[in-house]
């Protein structure tokens, strides 16, 4: 059981929005770590897609945002698209276990 | 170019030991925490420690303390894993991966994995 909780799938339209949920505790996200995001397509390298919560690197469309309140993170995409179909997960640190940790994962389906 | 590849992957059985390694090229390798992760089959990703740029620290999670060892050596531009007592349960593909300085373990650049499987 995975100490950041998301949901295990999520699934939109092409064009349309969805947001992937990364809720903690006041260990980790609502002690005010930072909560990064990665998009994980099997057999390939994860990739960065948010870092210190809302922040893109280069080369990410901005398609991809992320927001943090209290003990929850948001990943939001907007004007889906079928390469986004990959798994989704959040990572931030936990002061009581003294560890990075990561969410459970959520696979994305684009319909 | 930013590149990070493992190595050392395969099969071992349970008690075993196993050395990974991941070549850095395309950065100062020396200027960079560097982190190791793994996923299991069909489950999700676990961060496992990592070390400090010149190696003097390094910090790793419950599951593999005193079994696992994470160290580098910056001449070679190498990051290293050495597995001991392995289980089953460590059955995954490992990845290497660079973290953004200052962003408090954000990995910008990942290795694509080498397989390790534990079993008899």
């Amino acid at each position: 059981q995975s100490v950041l909780t998301q949901p295990p799938s999520v699934s939109g339209a092409p064009g349309l929005r969805v947001t992937i949920s990364c809720t903690g505790s006041g260990s980790n996200i609502g002690a005010g770590f930072d909560v990064h995001w990665y998009q994980h397509l099997p057999g390939t390298a994860p990739k960065l897609l948010i870092y210190g919560s809302n922040n893109r690197p280069s080369g990410v469309p901005d398609r991809f945002s992320g927001s943090k309140s209290g003990m929850s993170a948001s990943l939001a995409i907007i004007g889906l698209q079928a390469e986004d179909e990959a798994d989704y997960y959040c990572q931030s640190y936990d002061s009581s276990l003294t560890a990075v940790v990561f969410g459970g994962g959520t696979k994305l389906t684009v319909l | 170019e930013v590149e990070l590849v493992e190595s050392g992957g395969g099969l071992v059985q349970p008690g075993g030991y196993l050395r990974l390694s991941c070549a850095a090229s395309g950065f100062s390798f020396s200027n960079y925490w560097m982190s190791w992760v793994r996923q299991p089959p069909g489950k999700g990703l676990e961060w496992l420690g990592n070390i400090k740029e010149d190696g003097s620290a390094t910090n790793s999670v419950d599951s593999v303390k005193g079994r696992f060892t994470i160290s580098r050596d910056n001449v070679k531009k190498s990051l290293n894993l050495q597995m001991n007592s392995l289980r089953g349960e460590d059955t995954a593909v490992y990845y290497c991966a660079r973290e953004i300085p200052g962003q408090h373990v954000a990995l910008d650049y990942w290795g694509q994995g080498t397989l390790v499987t534990v079993s008899s």
